[in-house]
């Protein structure tokens, strides 16, 4: 079952905040986060496992809460270079390598 | 290192016609898994690998078969292709054994089936 994300979409200026969620109806063991710009190939941004651990990247982090079977990525300062589409993409049990993605939430940052 | 490479870039078929969207790694990678993205869609899981010989369905296996031989290679094949097969196909690895590791993704194939 796919995860949902919300908002579906938001815009930005540059250097506010924005927290995009993901959403599960199933137990998580870990949740990826991705950014795609338009046109290009997903690019990795970070994992987290089960357990409720926070991740941080630059300006970039994330949280993970198990019993809520959420996350959460936060964009502190936002910079013109974060625009795209993120998804988030969630494993279900531990080791199976199979990843599925949620819906997706478009982020456009105004100069 | 080339990363996660795809090939072709572009692909027009007629439907019926069958044909292979080809990956390959050099990473050393045990994990590849093949997604397609309709648009303004998420990726959806077609088929994975862990290993060399082994392969598994994911969300959307139903038209591509796929098969592992070495752990370089990854190919995907379309038996006979239909519209509702026209989107846009990533491949990805990932080293594998470590839940922590980093999924890459190639630069995608773009299929069209007239």
């Amino acid at each position: 079952q796919q995860p949902v994300q919300s908002p579906q979409a938001v815009i930005l200026r540059e250097g506010e905040d924005a927290v995009i969620n993901c959403s599960s109806s199933k137990a998580l063991y870990s949740v990826h986060w991705y950014r795609q710009k338009h046109g290009e190939a997903p690019v990795f941004l970070m994992i987290l496992l089960k357990g409720g651990e926070q991740k941080g990247h630059d300006k970039i982090s994330a949280s993970f809460n198990e019993k809520k079977q959420q996350s959460s990525l936060y964009l502190t300062a936002s910079q013109l270079s974060y625009s795209g589409t993120y998804f988030c993409g969630t494993e279900y049990t531990s080791g199976t390598y199979k990843y599925i993605f949620g819906t997706g939430t478009r982020l456009k940052v105004l100069a | 290192n080339a990363g996660v490479t795809q090939t072709p870039k572009f692909q027009v078929l007629k439907t019926g016609q069958s044909m292979t969207l080809q990956c390959a790694q050099d990473m050393n990678h045990e994990y590849m898994s093949w997604y397609r993205q309709d648009p303004g869609m998420g990726l959806r899981l077609i088929h994975y690998s862990v290993g060399a010989g082994i392969t598994d369905q994911g969300e959307v296996p139903n038209g591509y078969n796929v098969s592992r031989s070495t752990t370089e290679d990854f190919p995907l094949r379309l038996l006979s292709a239909a519209p509702s097969q026209t989107s846009v196909y990533f491949c990805a690895s990932r080293l594998g054994g470590t839940p922590t590791d980093t999924q890459y993704f190639g630069p995608g194939t773009r299929l069209t089936v007239l």
